[in-house]
């Protein structure tokens, strides 16, 4: 199957600093990419679709102005977690859309990547 | 979106199948039901999908029911590394999965 790689796959920051976290799909060409949070011992929940060469759509409740993405090329999405708190530690999981016919796709998940803020 | 309801654990035997029951009572047409696994700390796996008919690949068979207002993932002899939370989503006509609680799959030795 297809693989998406997240980088980093684990980030220690400071209160008040942003990270930025990659995903890239490796053997195709995404136009469509998602990003997702877990927190410990919850379902994973959609935080945004990622069209690439057009603006994010985020879900309700989610703040647009927080978390920054950008998905500039067809292999390429970012998230950028602006002015973390601790609140914002987490486990950020991006995915990728691969058609496979005109009304079925699979999504490709991400490892993943641990944030954690102090 | 259809929602999906599962159990939140089950056990299973090593070597034995493990039966997944999904609800998607309020299920449309048009609506793809896909299943995903996760084993801790790490990303979702897809494992199936399927619309009206059964489905069946290397890791699953996917049984769905005549009305489609539920399914069955099948593993057909649980090894300990299919320990994992596994989630039953349905797709609507867009591109987002709405993840539901999941079940947690315990296969015990």
């Amino acid at each position: 199957g297809a693989v998406v790689s997240q980088h980093p796959s684990w980030v220690i920051c400071k209160s008040g600093t942003s990270v930025k976290i990659e995903c890239r799909s490796l053997d195709f060409q995404a136009t469509t990419m998602f990003w997702y949070r877990q927190f410990p011992k919850q379902s994973l929940m959609l935080m945004a679709t990622s069209n690439e060469g057009s603006k994010a759509t985020y879900e309700q409740g989610v703040e647009k102005d927080k978390f920054l993405i950008n998905h500039a090329s067809l292999t390429l999405s970012t998230l950028t977690v602006t002015s973390a708190h601790p609140e914002d530690s987490s486990f950020y999981i991006c995915s990728a859309r691969e058609w496979s016919g005109l009304l079925t796709y699979e999504q490709y998940f991400g490892p993943g990547t641990r944030l954690t803020v102090t | 979106d259809a929602k999906t309801t599962q159990p939140p654990s089950m056990d299973c035997a090593e070597g034995r199948a493990a039966n997944l029951p999904c609800n998607h009572s309020t299920i449309s047409g048009n609506e793809y039901v896909y299943w995903y696994r996760q084993i801790h700390s790490q990303g979702p796996q897809y494992i199936i999908h399927g619309l009206k008919n059964n489905e069946t690949n290397e890791m699953a068979s996917l049984i769905i029911t005549e009305d489609r207002k539920s399914s069955t993932l099948i593993l057909p002899h649980a090894t300990l590394r299919d320990t994992a939370v596994y989630y039953c989503i349905v797709r609507v006509g867009g591109n987002q999965f709405y993840f539901g609680t999941g079940t947690s799959l315990t296969v015990i030795p």
